[in-house]
């Protein structure tokens, strides 16, 4: 199937840094992009997304971009926080056959913000 | 809203025992999601369902996998008989049809087949 490949695995800086993590698609019909914050023993949680017709978003201290062109997304966090260490995933949307839409998922990153 | 809700949180069973888990997804959301997810594969699609009716299974590992959603605020996900491999941890997750994309993740169960 399409595949969504996301970059570094890990990623530790230091408080008040900021993170950058990069995801890249191959299914040119992908057309969202959402994140996901997942902390130990808990599901991914929604943080941000974005759609195809819009280049950039933000919200406080986290920010998407998207280059369709390239088909690659980027999430920043400015400002990081202890609290903001967690295993983030990108994804992008498929279209299954007539039926439907689905997410492709990124393997993640494990991303430690240390005092 | 209580969010997508799973049970058990936890699970350790023996090989070749049944197991059942189960998801109530977000009131009013009308598509669900099974996946798995493990240290070497990720988060995989095992199935979804919309208006209650599976509509791709291609995920489901083998046939010892099979889910059914009787009614719009209830699934399951049983593996008989299960093996040490499937070891993982099951999401459920939720949406509504007419917003497809965004979807909402329950906590999980913790699976352990000895």
């Amino acid at each position: 199937g399409e595949n969504v490949e996301q970059h570094p695995s890990t990623l530790s800086v230091q408080e008040g840094d900021s993170a950058v993590i990069k995801c890249t698609y191959s299914d040119s019909a992908s057309n969202y992009f959402p994140w996901y914050k997942q902390e130990l023993g808990k599901g991914p949680q929604l943080i941000i997304d974005i759609r195809s017709n819009v280049g950039e978003k933000k919200d406080q201290r986290i920010a998407v971009t998207l280059n369709k062109t390239a088909k690659h997304f980027s999430l920043h966090i400015t400002e990081t926080q202890p609290e903001d260490s967690a295993v983030y995933f990108c994804a992008a949307s498929i279209v299954l056959g007539n039926s439907g839409y689905a997410l492709n998922f990124g393997k993640g990153t494990s991303l430690l913000v240390t005092p | 809203d209580a969010g997508v809700i799973q049970s058990p949180r936890h699970e350790v069973t023996e090989m070749g025992q049944e197991v059942t888990l189960r998801c109530k997804p977000i009131s009013g959301h009308n598509s669900l999601f099974w996946y798995r997810q493990t240290m070497m594969r990720g988060l995989e699609l095992l199935i979804y369902f919309n208006n209650n009716v599976p509509i791709d299974d291609s995920g489901m590992p083998e046939d010892r996998f099979s889910a059914k959603m009787p009614n719009a605020s209830f699934s399951t996900l049983k593996i008989q008989p299960s093996e040490p491999r499937d070891s993982a941890v099951y999401f459920c997750a939720s949406r509504y049809i007419s917003i497809p994309e965004t979807q909402y993740f329950g906590p999980g169960t913790r699976l352990l087949v000895l």
